[in-house]
């Protein structure tokens, strides 16, 4: 079965860029989403088709994808974007999820 | 405003039965293809079943196939999963999502639902 593969934490200081990688074979192939939570919350989805922000997503947020490797990408991080990151790709018709990330800013 | 209100979680015994719902509104429900993703408490999203906006096609994954339910009534608006053989890591946050065509992502969350097995 496919696997997404993230690090299990991240730190960044404030005002700094934070990026976040998730490998998997041949993701460059496929659209891969990112998804933030934040403790007590519902996922929320922040990146889409490997590169694109959703309406309310602040510009801040970016993505690329390429060769086996999607990264999200957060310039000038701010407190508030302190939570865990889930990578997600689709394998024929299943969705699959890289094991999270999670992003400290301090 | 897109919405999706899930109900019926709770304790269960292993071997037991469960039925989630997931109530949208804001939307055209008969339109979108609907997706279950569970969460163990501190641990990362798994994805669990998908349905096709018409009901015709289902997908699950190995772990729950033959136990898990997935299905919808267009009319009322809603998603289900039905739950049986229940085991205790099935213990779980329960999300249902609505799979955007648009945007090939998991673009709206429900608020979860928390399923506990346990005797």
């Amino acid at each position: 079965s496919y696997e997404l593969t993230q690090p299990p934490s991240v730190s960044v200081s404030p005002g700094q860029t934070a990026s976040i990688t998730c490998s998997g074979d041949k993701l460059g192939d496929k659209y891969a989403c990112w998804y933030q939570q934040k403790p007590g919350q519902s996922p929320i989805l922040v990146i889409y088709q490997s590169n694109k922000r959703p309406s309310g997503i602040p510009e801040r947020f970016s993505g690329s994808n390429s060769g086996n490797t999607a990264t999200l990408t957060i310039t000038g991080t701010q407190a508030m974007d302190e939570a865990d990151y889930y990578c997600q790709a689709w394998d024929s018709s299943a969705v699959v999820f890289g094991g999270g990330t999670k992003l400290t800013v301090l | 405003e897109v919405q999706l209100v899930q109900s019926g979680g709770g304790l269960v015994q292993p071997g037991g039965s469960l039925r989630l719902s997931c109530a949208a509104s804001g939307f055209t429900f008969r339109s979108y293809w609907m997706h279950w993703v569970r969460q163990v408490p501190g641990k990362g999203l798994v994805w669990v079943s998908r349905i096709k906006s018409d009901g015709s096609s289902t997908d699950y994954a190995d772990s729950v196939k033959g136990r898990f339910t997935i299905s919808r009534d267009n009319a009322k608006n809603t998603l289900y999963l039905q739950m049986n053989s229940l085991r205790a890591e099935d213990t779980a946050m329960y999300y249902c999502a609505r799979d955007s065509v648009v945007v090939t992502a998991l673009d709206y969350w429900g608020q979860g639902t928390l399923v506990t097995v346990s005797s």
